[in-house]
């Protein structure tokens, strides 16, 4: 059981050059989430899927797009990278709260990504 | 609004004693509350959460959390520590039925045991 897979682990990029952030789970969870994580700033929620069909804004969604493709991938996508984007993205899947599931995340290994 | 707060960007600890890692939280309602560990170059990994009930929670790793109401607070324990438990711990808090693309992520405490 994978649980949550993402891709790539790491990527260079330069400054105006695009990328797309793959994530996958194979859980059958609904929600589906991307996070960054900045040093000494925790987590912050860049967009989420409620479920399949459905994205939402989160706290830092400006530089960034998102695609639900089904009910398991769920990618990021840098249209126009810059140097602020250099950040460890985390993809991450959960029950809906409503639906027996109490909330928890499940969070996959990490895309560390640097914009030059 | 809701907030969680770790007030302590490191902790120190020799092995085989307790350890405690902080976190207070403000939140309307009645919170959810959970506790995540990462270890270096990994993901988020889920340790336990307290929803209702008993206010002493037990998680992974031999890890337990007491939830305090009147000082909302939410502190992590163990009796005794590993130097495996060397990781970066979260604290999170979501107020009650909302959706978890609500939940609110302290910045982290860094827990170092030495051997």
């Amino acid at each position: 059981n994978a649980g949550v897979t993402q891709t790539p682990k790491f990527q260079v990029l330069k400054t105006g050059q695009s990328m797309t952030l793959q994530c996958a789970q194979d859980m059958n969870h609904n929600s589906m989430y991307w996070y960054r994580q900045d040093p000494g700033m925790g987590l912050r929620l860049i967009y989420y899927s409620a479920s399949e069909g459905t994205t939402d804004k989160g706290e830092v969604p400006n530089g960034y797009n998102v695609s639900r493709l089904n009910k398991r991938e769920f990618s990021l996508r840098l249209e126009s990278a810059a140097p602020s984007q250099t950040s460890v993205y985390f993809c991450a899947s959960s029950e809906a709260p409503f639906e027996g599931g109490q909330g928890e995340l499940f969070f996959g290994e990490g895309s560390r990504l640097t914009v030059l | 609004a809701q907030s969680v707060a770790q007030p302590e960007d490191q902790v120190n600890v020799a092995e085989g004693n307790p350890l405690t890692v902080k976190c207070t939280y403000s939140v309307s309602g009645n919170p959810y509350l959970f506790w995540y560990v990462q270890y270096p170059n990994r993901g988020l990994q889920f340790l336990l959460k307290y929803i209702t009930g008993d206010n002493l929670v037990k998680g992974s790793y031999g890890f337990e959390a007491e939830f305090n109401k009147s000082q909302t607070s939410f502190h992590l324990k163990k009796p005794s520590a590993l130097v495996s438990d060397s990781a970066l711990y979260f604290c999170a808090v979501r107020a009650p039925y909302s959706s978890a693309s609500k939940i609110i992520f302290g910045s982290g405490t860094r827990l170092s045991i030495r051997p």
